[in-house]
């Protein structure tokens, strides 16, 4: 089936530096991949759609200067969390769709986990 | 404000019962709802689906059933087995052209089946 996969799985990193996301389609092309970001004990949360080719758009409240999101081919989409402070601590999750419609599956990535120190 | 709302953060049931979870939205805008099963540490896996135009979804021991007037959907298992405990999204997603529009997620249920 149609994998998602994102690295890295986990990160640490000091506060004030910047840290990359890397979400993969690997056996389908992804016009459109999503970034999710999820507190403890809450839902996912979309924070941007991801557009190949194009700027993303982001969800109301989300810093597009501070989470810039690049999707440069069918396959890839990038997340950079950047001057990352503690509150960005997160569970950061893509997903892509696999085909055209509103129908069409879904598939996230494994998450990356995040702790700012 | 939440628009899909998961009110049971855990549910307990017995090996071989009956799991039903529960969903409630706010937006009469939404048309396609889904379930997600998620494990720790890994990303949200597909369940199963149903169209706005339907009440009913069967797929193996999942079905999902959606009440449109109440704006309410629920997950039914059954028999539950000791590999259905995860937590289980609701998400909700309007139709729009493309279909480019990401999820709206509850914030989850953790379904433990007991031995």
């Amino acid at each position: 089936g149609a994998v998602v996969s994102q690295h890295p799985s986990w990160v640490i990193c000091k506060s004030g530096t910047s840290v990359k996301i890397e979400c993969r389609s690997l056996d389908f092309q992804a016009t459109t991949m999503f970034w999710y970001r999820q507190f403890p004990k809450q839902s996912l949360m979309l924070m941007a759609t991801s557009n190949e080719g194009s700027k993303a758009t982001y969800e109301q409240g989300v810093e597009k200067d501070k989470f810039l999101i690049n999707h440069a081919s069918l396959t890839l989409s990038t997340l950079t969390v950047t001057s990352a402070h503690p509150e960005d601590s997160s569970f950061y999750i893509c997903s892509a769709r696999s085909g055209t419609g509103y129908n069409s599956p879904l598939h996230f990535g494994n998450g990356t986990r995040l702790t700012v120190t | 404000d939440q628009q899909v709302k998961q009110n049971s953060p855990s549910l307990s049931v017995q090996e071989g019962r009956i799991s039903i979870l529960n969903c409630d939205y706010t937006n009469s805008m939404f048309d396609y709802f889904l379930w997600y099963k998620k494990y720790p540490a890994e990303g949200p896996t597909f369940l199963i689906s149903i169209s706005s135009i339907k009440d009913k979804n069967e797929d193996g021991r999942f079905t999902v059933f959606l009440n449109k007037s109440a704006k309410h959907l629920s997950l039914h298992i059954v028999p539950s087995q000791p590999g259905d405990s995860a937590v289980y999204f609701c998400a909700a997603t309007t139709y729009s052209g493309g279909g480019a529009d990401g999820l709206t997620f509850g914030k989850g249920t953790h379904l433990i089946i007991q031995p």
